[in-house]
């Protein structure tokens, strides 16, 4: 069975300040797909990003950048310089190739202060 | 623009009646799912269809029913609503099964008394 373990419940930095959200998942599938959403207070779930497993390269876009590695089955989230508008949890999420749902993590609460 | 529609957003209901909860998604996806989010759950997936007339249980099916007529819709259905049915709910859809691109919901609070 699949799982994603999200140890951070929640998280406080101040503005400005870098931040990393780990993310540790586990499956005996060699081709699996990974995914960070944001969920703002509003409440809605945005996409962040999806990599699958055969992808092992990092991926930066703007403030935000995802360290993949496959040898510590960890997939960690990290904003740069962060801002009050990235307050939200975050969630991981895992699933396979074929008809699997997605496994999410329980979430991360970040709550960046001015 | 590309977007999963879920209706109501809110919804106060008491036990016994009857419900629906709306999603509609006009990207011509094929794969749709309905997940339930709680505190310290996270979300599980409730149920799931990989296109029109093609349904299956998700995690966490049991007092639930769905169906896929149509391609862009995918109703949420509680024959009788119980109390341990409150939750937020979303429903999402991606091109394909292994969750391309995935879209949710806006999300609909349901609160069963």
């Amino acid at each position: 069975a699949q799982k994603v373990t999200q140890a951070q419940t929640e998280i406080s930095v101040v503005e400005k300040e870098d931040v990393t959200l780990d993310c540790v998942y586990e499956t005996r599938d060699t081709t699996y797909y990974l995914f960070w959403y944001k969920q703002p207070p509003s409440g809605e779930l945005v996409f962040l990003i999806r990599r699958n497993s055969f992808d092992e390269q990092n991926e930066i876009s703007g403030r935000y950048s995802w360290n993949f590695q496959k040898s510590t089955s960890s997939f960690n989230f990290t904003i740069t310089a962060s801002q009050v508008v990235d307050s939200a949890v975050y969630f991981c999420a895992l699933t396979l190739s074929g008809n699997t749902p997605l496994v999410f993590g329980k979430g991360t609460r970040l709550s960046v202060i001015a | 623009e590309a977007q999963v529609t879920q209706n109501p957003r809110y919804l106060i209901t008491v036990t016994g009646k009857k419900l629906t909860v709306t999603c509609s998604q006009n990207m011509n996806h094929e794969y749709m799912s309905w997940y339930r989010q709680d505190p310290g759950l996270g979300l599980r997936q409730i149920y799931y269809s990989m296109n029109v007339e093609v349904t299956d249980k998700g995690d966490v099916p049991e007092g639930y029913k769905v169906s896929r007529k149509e391609k862009r819709n995918f109703p949420l259905i509680l024959e009788s609503p119980s109390p341990n049915q409150t939750s937020l709910y979303f429903c999402a859809s991606s091109l394909s099964k292994d969750h391309t691109e995935a879209f949710f919901g806006q999300g609909t609070r349901l609160t069963v008394v």
